[in-house]
């Protein structure tokens, strides 16, 4: 089983639509997680944390279960620059590695 | 403020030929990362430096190796290429432990015929 697995997608969506993302990781000692974006042959970026009381940045919303050991992302009033592959990641405890989900592919449509 | 580079940006090598890839940055990080990124693979660390003068193995190593010459420099070297290492590579590097977020170089793309 892959430590952090995603969705591949890719999810097609018009403009205006909400979007959610879900990603599971099998680590329950994980410490932190984070979504990044990563668009068509660039580098990642970070997009936001996810904390466990959730946050919302703009028009994103990102959430932790840890019970159920996973992080959602949730994405309203989409626009075409949202198209993107977007990352889960996360942080086993003591360490400054990174585990990266293989990504969630969005493409927003006219 | 150039935050992380990379060099070369695109390279082609004949299998059995050795190339360094190159990655600075200026953002006074203690660590720093080499990942590469392969389709339907996600994104694999190779090796990481947490401090000046230390390396350590990541989860794909094989066929690699890593100088961090000083704090700002982190090279990744392939002593003989094979076609498997065929593959996109970032450079990151990361202030501090935890909750500091990783900020990625532009991208090595490779290509080994």
């Amino acid at each position: 089983r892959k430590e952090v697995e995603q969705d591949p997608g890719p999810f097609n969506v018009p403009e205006g639509a909400t979007v959610a993302f879900n990603c599971t990781y099998s680590n329950s000692a994980s410490q932190s997680f984070f979504w990044y974006r990563q668009d068509c042959r660039k580098e990642p970026k970070l997009l936001m944390s996810v904390y466990s009381s959730g946050n919302e940045d703009g028009r994103f919303t990102a959430q932790l279960n840890r019970a159920s050991q996973y992080i959602s992302l949730l994405i309203r009033d989409s626009k075409l620059s949202d198209s993107a592959t977007y990352l889960c990641v996360v942080t086993p405890m003591n360490t400054d590695k990174l585990i990266f989900g293989t990504g969630t592919r969005l493409q927003v449509f006219p | 403020n150039a935050g992380v580079t990379q060099t070369p940006k695109f390279q082609v090598l004949k299998t059995g030929q050795s190339m360094t890839l190159q990655c600075a940055q200026d953002m006074n990080h203690n660590s720093m990362y080499w990942y590469r990124q392969d389709p339907g693979m996600g994104l694999r660390l190779i090796y990481y430096s947490a401090s000046e003068g230390t390396t350590d193995k990541g989860e794909v190593p094989n066929g690699y190796n890593v100088s961090r010459l000083n704090k700002r420099e982190f090279s990744l070297r392939l002593e003989s290429a094979a076609p498997s290492q065929t593959s996109v590579y970032f450079c990151a590097s990361q202030g501090s432990l935890g909750t500091d977020t990783q900020y990625f170089g532009p991208g090595t793309r490779l290509t080994v015929l």
